[in-house]
C-alpha cells in the first residue's frame, strides 16, 4: 500500500529564508506525487505535481519539488519565504495502481510559520 | 465562476442525530470525494464516486453514507453511528474518476462539524 510521511509537523522560518518541507513516500508502483497548500479555514489548492516527466517540478508562487527515487523523497522548497506562505502543506501520493480511481493518500501535513 | 460549494460552513450535531453536508460542483467533473481532516492527522478518505449512481468506501467509511444521484452533487450524511464526528470535512472533485492518476483535485472550502 502507498503511504506518505511528512517529517516535521511544524516548520518555522524567517521572511526571506529558504523553505524546506520534507516528504517521503512508499509505493509499489511508480508514484504520482502532489503538494497541496491549505490556508486557514479554506480548502486545499494544488501547488505542484510530479507525473513521471521531469524530476524537478516547478509550481505556483516559486515553490518547487524534486523527485528522488533513490531516496523515495519529494521535498518542497522555496528560495525565499514570504509572510503569505504561512499555511499548512500536504504531500500526497496517488492511491491506485490501476486506472480505476484517483483518490489520494495524504500525509499528516506540515504547518509553515513565517516570522518577520 | 466554476467551483465547488460546500454548505454549511459550520454545523452542529446533537447526540444521536444524523446530519447531511452538502457538496455541489459546476465543473462538470465526473469524480467527487469526501475527506475528513483532524488536527495532526491530515486528510483521510471517507467515500468517493467516480460516476453518477456509483460510489466506493474510502479508509474511514464507517458511520457515514453518501449518494450520487446527480453529477454535480455528492452529499455526505454523518450518521449517529459515527461516534467521533467532530472534524473539518472537505469535498473535492476531479475531471475523470476512471483514469489519470495524475489528476488534480479541486477542493471546496470545507464544513466544520461539531458535536453539541
Amino acid at each position: 500500500a502507498q503511504s506518505v510521511t511528512q517529517l516535521g509537523s511544524h516548520v518555522s522560518v524567517s521572511e526571506g529564508a529558504l523553505v524546506l518541507l520534507r516528504c517521503n513516500y512508499s509505493s509499489s508502483v511508480p508514484p504520482y506525487l502532489f503538494w497541496y497548500v491549505q490556508y486557514p479555514n479554506q480548502g486545499l489548492q494544488l501547488l505542484l505535481k510530479y507525473t513521471s516527466a521531469a524530476t524537478l517540478v516547478k509550481g505556483i508562487n516559486d515553490f518547487e519539488a524534486e523527485f528522488k527515487k533513490s531516496e523515495t523523497s519529494f521535498h518542497l522548497t522555496k528560495p525565499s519565504a514570504h509572510m503569505s506562505d504561512a499555511a499548512e502543506y500536504f504531500c500526497a501520493v496517488s492511491e491506485s495502481a490501476n486506472q480505476a480511481g484517483t483518490a489520494l493518500i495524504f500525509g499528516k501535513g506540515t504547518t509553515l510559520s513565517v516570522s518577520s | 465562476d466554476g467551483g465547488i460549494t460546500q454548505s454549511p460552513k459550520y454545523l452542529f450535531r446533537k447526540e444521536g442525530q444524523n446530519v447531511t453536508l452538502s457538496c455541489e460542483q459546476n465543473l462538470n467533473h465526473d469524480a467527487m470525494y469526501w475527506y475528513r481532516q483532524d488536527p495532526g492527522q491530515g486528510l483521510r478518505l471517507i467515500y468517493y464516486s467516480q460516476i453518477v449512481n456509483d460510489f466506493q468506501k474510502g479508509d474511514i467509511a464507517e458511520g457515514y453514507s453518501v449518494s450520487r444521484e446527480k453529477k454535480e452533487s455528492f452529499p455526505l450524511t454523518v450518521t449517529s453511528a459515527q461516534k467521533n464526528p467532530t472534524a473539518f470535512y472537505l469535498c473535492a472533485s476531479s475531471v475523470a474518476g476512471t483514469g489519470l492518476r495524475n489528476e488534480k483535485l479541486f477542493f471546496g472550502s470545507g464544513t466544520q462539524l461539531s458535536v453539541l
